[in-house]
């Protein structure tokens, strides 16, 4: 079954203690994107990869890291959590390496609380 | 930049109606729309998409009108169901060589029987 798989779906931790979620595809897509999902503010972009070791920042990066080290694995790395970033995020692929012109397909998110 | 609203933030329902999600976005030079559907505790789902070139689109039980000229597209649900309630997404994107899809809020769907 073609998915985009993330974990853990659920993350309650401390300020300050590193942590990674992860995110991989099944679908040999190109692009992959993280994004954030806070109530009113919609989804945002935190970062994106149009290809493995191609990694840009999207809206919101401050606090998070990524890489791309093979082509189905998107990790989303916090360094130093703080309260700020609790939220419920998302990670998404798409097939155009440029993500345009094609759907995002995404996870079914991780809710991270940071105490 | 580019920035996406939906008209209402909850719309209410019969099952059997039809329903009317709007949309509006601001970026003139969008061309690539999608509508995703995200149930409770699941990520968006795709549902439908749009290219500039086209008015309209129709899916399953689902239509897509684009109106270029005041900036504004709809989701229209067509005899509405219970499986239907969720929150409705629009997103644009403009080919303009940083593809960043841009979300609006969403409007919940309560469909009552």
């Amino acid at each position: 079954e073609a998915q985009v798989t993330q974990n853990p779906r659920y993350l309650i931790t401390v300020t300050g203690k590193k942590l990674t979620v992860t995110c991989s595809q099944n679908m040999n897509h190109e692009y992959m994107s993280w994004y954030r999902q806070d109530p009113g503010l919609g989804l945002r972009q935190i970062y994106y990869s149009m290809n493995v070791e191609v990694t840009d920042k999207g809206d919101v990066p401050e606090g998070y890291k990524v890489s791309r080290k093979e082509k189905r694995n998107f990790p989303l790395i916090l360094e130093s959590p703080s309260p700020n970033q609790t939220s419920l995020y998302f990670c998404a692929s798409s097939l155009d390496p440029q993500g345009f012109g094609q759907p995002q397909h995404f996870g079914d998110g991780t809710r991270l609380s940071i105490l | 930049g580019e920035s996406v609203g939906l008209h209402l933030p909850t719309l209410s329902v019969q099952e059997g109606d039809n329903s009317i999600i709007n949309c509006a976005y601001s970026n003139s030079a969008s061309d690539y729309f999608i509508w995703y559907k995200q149930e409770s505790g699941k990520g968006p789902q795709f549902i439908i998409d749009i290219r500039s070139n086209m008015d309209k689109r129709q899916g399953q039980r689902v239509t897509v009108l684009l109106n270029k000229t005041v900036k504004h597209l709809s989701l229209q649900i067509a005899a509405t169901q219970p499986g239907d309630s969720a929150v409705y997404f629009c997103a644009a994107q403009a080919d303009t060589g940083f593809q960043k899809l841009v979300f609006g809020t969403g409007t919940r769907l309560l469909v009552s029987p």
